[in-house]
């Protein structure tokens, strides 16, 4: 079982829907990271998170502490938002924290 | 501020041949990681430098992989020899301690043919 786990796997919206990926993860952490991948390999960082909400543009991360779990939420989406968007997290490894990725979710959104 | 800068941004080469990849982190980041990015999956740490010291090198397979900061800025990872199963994409990060500013480059993809 990876220490950091995405739901779901694949995801495929419609133009304009609203789009929630989950991340949840099995350890203390010291903060949560939202990566967003185009294919070609280069990663963004969308959000660094270590407690609340944060927002940019339609672009909406949450983080719950104590359920041990994150979502990412994109409002409105649009064809561009398509990509594989990670959720890593600093897990604690007894005298550190080390940023493990979960495996990503595959968004396609159709036009 | 140009971020993270990799290169080559793609590189084929045949088995057996070594290859190297270059990766100039965001300016004041004494932190710097290699990352192996297998299809499919998410990245794996393969050494996290702390200025020009090697922290964290337990996942670099040491028989062929190779990597140096020598002056705590730039960075060069070195495969030698490069096997089939080597091809992925190598993502270098870079961030202040404590992973504040955690910023990725545009990664480099390997194949290996």
């Amino acid at each position: 079982k990876n220490e950091v786990e995405q739901s779901p796997q694949n995801l495929t919206a419609q133009e304009g829907e609203f789009i929630t990926i989950n991340c949840s993860y099995s350890v203390g952490i010291s903060a949560l990271h939202w990566l967003q991948q185009h294919p070609g390999g280069g990663i963004v960082s969308l959000f660094m998170l270590s407690s609340g909400k944060k927002k940019h543009g339609r672009l909406i991360a949450t983080i719950n502490i104590q359920e041990k779990h994150s979502s990412l939420h994109i409002t409105a989406s649009h064809p561009r938002d398509s990509a594989v968007y990670i959720c890593a997290a600093f897990l604690w490894r007894g005298s550190n924290y080390k940023l493990t990725f979960g495996k990503g979710t595959l968004l396609t959104v159709n036009p | 501020e140009a971020g993270v800068v990799q290169s080559p941004r793609y590189k084929i080469i045949e088995k057996k041949q070594p290859v190297a990849f270059w990766c100039n982190p965001i300016s004041g980041h004494n932190t710097l990681y290699w990352y192996r990015q297998n299809l499919g999956q998410g990245p794996e740490l393969l050494i996290r430098y702390e200025n020009e010291e090697a922290v964290d090198d337990s996942q670099l397979p040491k028989d062929r992989f190779s990597a140096e900061r020598l002056k705590g800025v730039d960075s060069t990872l070195k495969i030698q020899p490069a096997e089939l199963g080597d091809s992925a994409v190598y993502l270098c990060a870079s961030s202040f301690p404590g992973g504040i500013d955690y910023t990725f480059g545009s990664g480099t993809r390997l194949t290996v043919v």
